[in-house]
């Protein structure tokens, strides 16, 4: 297995620009959550889906951000308008279901955003 | 409301030596704790995890912790320091709300850096 993809790795961007961040989980995972990064605040929860479904988005910062997950192998993360302060490392991870929380998570390898 | 704190920030040992990263928790239920590790501008990999069976987990890499309930503790070990552990360490709680939504709460990070 590939293991979690995300894309791009890399983006740089102006602010106001809206940015699409793509992930594609594990073959098989009923979960998907999208974390942020940064240095001031750590690793923090954005979202997350169960079944494709978005269970608790409580973590999404503003309205500026929406995240979709059409079907079982896609999910997006948007930001639109981008902010300056936006600029951080996501991850994308994935998970089975089953006896929750006790299940491993699966991280992609982020995407580190930058916003002039 | 569940919380996880890494006690140090920053943790230098030489090559070959022990190697000890302090975790504590707190839970309103039983938890679950995993210990994630980071590598530079890569994503997060699974150490270990504990889920309510022996309180003394094994890991990869030789790395071990051993949950104290009684101390609220999770604390990362290796006897024997490899450069190659030089990354950063997370320390993740992991339980379900009443509700049935349920969120990975990270600490804030260890950074080990490891001396020849």
């Amino acid at each position: 297995d590939a293991g979690v993809i995300q894309s791009p790795r890399h983006e740089v961007t102006e602010m106001g620009q809206e940015v699409t961040l793509r992930c594609k989980p594990i073959s098989g995972h009923d979960y998907l959550f999208w974390y942020r990064q940064t240095m001031m605040r750590g690793l923090e929860l954005l979202i997350y889906f169960n079944n494709n479904v978005p269970i608790d988005d409580s973590g999404m910062p503003e309205d500026r951000f929406s995240a979709k997950m059409p079907n079982a192998s896609f999910s997006t993360l948007k930001i639109q308008p981008s902010e300056p302060r936006d600029s951080a490392v996501y991850f994308c991870a994935s998970s089975l279901g089953g006896v929750i929380p006790y299940n491993e998570q699966f991280f992609g390898p982020g995407t580190r955003l930058t916003v002039l | 409301a569940q919380s996880v704190t890494q006690l140090d920030s920053h943790v230098s040992v030489s090559e070959g030596t022990p190697v000890l990263l302090r975790c504590n928790y707190s839970s309103s239920y039983s938890p679950s704790l995993f210990w994630y590790v980071q590598h530079p501008n890569k994503g997060l990999q699974l150490l270990l995890k504990y889920t309510s069976a022996a309180t003394l987990v094994k890991g990869i890499n030789g790395f071990e912790a051993e949950f104290k309930k009684s101390e609220t503790s999770f604390h990362l070990t290796k006897p024997s320091a490899h450069m190659s552990d030089a990354a950063e360490y997370f320390c993740v709680v992991s339980d379900q709300a009443p509700s049935g939504t349920y969120k990975y709460i990270f600490g804030t990070g260890t950074r080990l850096k490891v001396l020849a």
